[in-house]
């Protein structure tokens, strides 16, 4: 049963410390999305990768935020430094054209 | 700016019936429209989609047409039941080069 894994699920964390996520995309498929779901926005896409190379990251705050996919079984979300406006589900999401697949998302708390 | 909107935060129906989520979306370039359903705790899960070529698309309960002079599409479910009861989102898409979330819609059925 594939499935789009993400660590960790839960993370407490005090403003200004680095916070790293990580996702486990579905082996074969070649395009990786981060998104941060919100009550007021939704889903917002941060980030998408196609073949590990980086498309489109306009969604993400450049100063503090940063997506890399150093191989084909790892995609990484860092924040740093975190701010409680942080706070939000992050998912991964990982498919072909018109499909994705998403993880279970990782709760952020940034106190 | 919100590209996809729904505009209902929650809904409620009766065990049975049918139930009607509403999309609007403000780019006429958009060609490919989804909809995802999200339980508490997990990530999204596809749901139905429908090409910008059709105006309806039917998968058993599901059906979600799709209104292009409108901007508009829907999702009935029909007949409505219990288990039905999560948060649905519809995305869109343009050329599949990513995709737009609404904020989402909380479905509760009443047994």
């Amino acid at each position: 049963d594939a499935r789009v894994t993400q660590t960790p699920r839960h993370k407490v964390t005090e403003m200004g410390q680095e916070v790293t996520m990580r996702c486990q995309p579905i082996l074969g498929h070649n395009t990786v999305f981060w998104y941060r779901q919100t009550m007021m926005q939704g889903l917002e896409l941060l980030a998408y990768f196609r073949n590990r190379a980086p498309l489109d990251d306009s969604g993400m705050p450049k100063d503090r935020f940063s997506a890399e996919m150093p191989d084909a079984t790892l995609a990484t979300l860092k924040i740093q430094p975190s701010e409680p406006r942080d706070s939000a589900v992050y998912f991964c999401a990982s498919g072909l054209p018109y499909e994705q697949y998403f993880g279970p998302g990782t709760r952020l708390t940034v106190t | 700016d919100q590209q996809v909107k729904q505009n209902s935060p929650s809904l409620s129906v009766q065990e049975g019936r049918i139930s009607i989520l509403n999309c609007d979306y403000t780019n006429s370039m958009f060609d490919y429209f989804l909809w995802y359903k999200k339980y508490p705790a997990e990530g999204p899960t596809f749901l139905i989609s429908i090409s910008s070529i059709k105006d309806k698309n039917e998968d058993g309960r599901f059906t979600v047409f799709l209104n292009k002079s409108a901007k508009h599409l829907s999702l009935h479910i029909v007949p409505s039941q219990p288990g039905d009861s999560a948060v649905y989102f519809c995305a869109a898409s343009a050329s599949s080069n990513q995709f737009y979330f609404g904020t989402g819609t909380s479905l509760t059925v009443i047994p």
